[in-house]
Formats: C-alpha cells, sequence, structure tokens
C-alpha cells in the first residue's frame, strides 16, 4: 500500500457540531501532517507527528485536536468549528520529518 | 521564519513549449526544494525534489535547478502537454524544522493545444 488514505471525502458540519477526519497510512512512514487549504492558496501546515509524538502545532485554534493513535493512524477532532473554517484539510506523511511528504486526496469541509 | 516566493502566478503556453516557474526563498539553512502539482480538485502530488547538496535534478521532461547563493530555484517542463496544465506548488523546509513545509503562492499552468 503506497497511499495516505483519508476519510471522510466531504464532510457538511454545523456550528455546535463534533466530528473526525480520519488519516491512514501503511508505509511505514513515522512523521505524519495535517495541513489546511483554501481555494487558490497553498496548503497551510497545522500540525507535524513525529514517532507519534506532537512536535509541531502551528498556533492553531483548540476547536481543532490532533490526534496520533499509532504510527499507522492520525485523527482530526473538530468541535464548534466557524464557517471561515470551511477548507480542504490534507493529510501527508513522510518517512522521517524531513523526508519527501506524500498527500492524502482530502477531505472537503464545509461548516454551515 | 522561512518565506518562498514564487512567480508567475499564472504561465499559459502552447503544446510543446517549455515552461519556468521560478522560486526564491529567505533562510539559508532550508535545503529541501520540493514541487508539487495540484490538479483541480486533487491532491497536491510531488512531482520533483532537489537538496541542497545537488544542482540539478531531471527526471524525464521535469528538471529542477537550484541556485544556493542567490536563493533561487526553478522547475523547467519541457514539451508540455495538455495534461501539465494545473496548479504548481514550490516548498522549502530546513533539516531542523522538523518537516515543516513553506510553500510557494502557487502557479496555475495552462498548456494550450
Amino acid at each position: 500500500d503506497t497511499e495516505v488514505t483519508q476519510t471522510p471525502k466531504h464532510l457538511v458540519m454545523g456550528m455546535t457540531n463534533k466530528k473526525s477526519l480520519k488519516c491512514e497510512q501503511h508505509m511505514g512512514h513515522r512523521a505524519m501532517y495535517w495541513y489546511k487549504q483554501k481555494a487558490k492558496k497553498p496548503p497551510e501546515l497545522m500540525f507535524v507527528y513525529s514517532y507519534e509524538k506532537l512536535s509541531i502545532n502551528e498556533s492553531v485554534p483548540s476547536r481543532f485536536s490532533p490526534e496520533c493513535p499509532n504510527s499507522s493512524l492520525l485523527n482530526l477532532h473538530l468541535h464548534a468549528l466557524q464557517p471561515e473554517d470551511s477548507a480542504l484539510y490534507l493529510c501527508a506523511s513522510s518517512l522521517r520529518d524531513s523526508d519527501e511528504a506524500f498527500f492524502g486526496q482530502g477531505t472537503r469541509l464545509t461548516v454551515v | 521564519g522561512e518565506n518562498v516566493e514564487q512567480h508567475p502566478s499564472t504561465l499559459s503556453v502552447q503544446e510543446g513549449d517549455s515552461a519556468v516557474i521560478k522560486c526564491t526563498y529567505s533562510d539559508s539553512a532550508s535545503n529541501y526544494f520540493p514541487w508539487y502539482k495540484q490538479e483541480l480538485g486533487k491532491r497536491p502530488q510531488l512531482i520533483i525534489d532537489i537538496r541542497s547538496n545537488v544542482g540539478e535534478k531531471k527526471d524525464q521532461r521535469i528538471a529542477v535547478t537550484l541556485n544556493k547563493t542567490a536563493k533561487h530555484f526553478s522547475l523547467h517542463i519541457t514539451e508540455t502537454q495538455p495534461e501539465d496544465s494545473a496548479v504548481y506548488f514550490c516548498a522549502a523546509s530546513s533539516y531542523n524544522q522538523g518537516g515543516k513545509l513553506i510553500f510557494g503562492q502557487g502557479t496555475e499552468l495552462s498548456v494550450k493545444p
């Protein structure tokens, strides 16, 4: 398996909902990332996990809560989001945190 | 922190022509420079990358050059085809930044048949 898989592909949630985004890879990569991408803009880094430990948090609001249950899985828990949080959320992984990063297909999130 | 500037923001070429996209970076500690291609509604795909210990790298119709002194790197696509049409992002990172990629603003390439 040479892919990063994200679920769901699309998500519509209300501002009071709680939802989770999931990311999975079976390439033995030990670094995993969450990026946020708005239309016609580059991806913006949110979090980095290296060897299942949170190594970078780019001052992301607490309504976004990452979790790395094991070396293959990465979750992003969402709570009380705002409409401006609507975006494409991309997961990526790399062998180590300074190696080539490969992206999942993303979750298109709409907050209503 | 690192800042990456990318030019041009849009580029239109005729099929068969070459396309060049340029990026400059600010942090002299940056040592890894990947290029991603993103088609509409799809994920960014790594197409080529270069590390600071080499000046040029080629893969078929795609090449990347790096000038460490001037802190700029470029993507060259030869014999462009309509399927090369996409948004291209350059990025930079350094080994001590924990995998943090800083992206350029992107170049929308359109290859006209």
